[in-house]
């Protein structure tokens, strides 16, 4: 199957700094890619989905200038995490679907697990 | 909102048989149902997916309602390391974007 790849997969950082994240399909191209977040013990929540060439979609209450979306080609979108806090500490993973469309299964990277002092 | 309900967790003998159920009774025609699972601590992996056949591939088969109400996943015989939260997912119409509901902790026991 395809291969999606984060990096770094643990971070930690001090109060107030920026975090980036970064994910790559490996082998394939994605037009689109999601960022979800999860806290222990949670499920999944869908932050944004992000669109190669354009403007990141923010799912409701999740700030935008808090968490930089950037999608600047076919292979990668990276999530930077603005003047982090503790309550940011969390497990970030990012999914991508294949260019095309002719299916519907998402694959997703590691996870990077941000954890902010 | 998530369109499925899961039960909260499960546990299962190792070597059996085990049935995850899902309900997605506001499912649309046209929408797959999906199933992942996440291992602690790593991400989701794909196990399988369907409209409204029954699949079976290597890891689980996958049976739907003829309603499309709900459908059961299973593991034929379950190992520890099947140990994990399953996810039954219902895609978004016309788009790739996947609402997670809580799933449900399916612990296989030795």
């Amino acid at each position: 199957g395809a291969v999606v790849s984060q990096h770094p997969s643990r971070v930690i950082c001090k109060s107030g700094t920026s975090v980036k994240i970064e994910c790559r399909s490996l082998d394939f191209q994605a037009t689109t890619m999601f960022w979800y977040r999860q806290f222990p013990k949670q499920s999944l929540m869908l932050m944004a989905t992000s669109n190669e060439g354009s403007k990141a979609t923010y799912e409701q209450g999740v700030e935008k200038d808090k968490f930089l979306i950037n999608h600047a080609s076919l292979t990668l979108s990276t999530l930077t995490v603005t003047s982090a806090h503790p309550e940011d500490s969390s497990f970030y993973i990012c999914s991508a679907s294949l260019t095309g469309g002719r299916t519907g299964e998402l694959f997703f990277g590691e996870g990077s697990r941000l954890t902010v002092l | 909102d998530a369109k499925t309900t899961q039960p909260p967790s499960m546990d299962c003998a190792e070597g059996r048989a085990a049935n995850l159920p899902c309900n997605h009774s506001t499912i649309s025609g046209n929408e797959y149902v999906y199933w992942y699972r996440q291992i602690h601590s790593q991400g989701p992996q794909y196990i399988i997916h369907g409209l409204k056949n029954n699949e079976t591939n290597e890891m689980a088969s996958l049976i739907i309602t003829e309603d499309r109400k709900s459908s059961t996943l299973i593991l034929p015989h379950a190992t520890l390391r099947d140990t994990a939260v399953y996810y039954c997912i219902v895609r978004v119409e016309g788009t790739y974007k996947y609402i997670f509901g809580t799933g449900t902790r399916l612990k296989v026991l030795a």
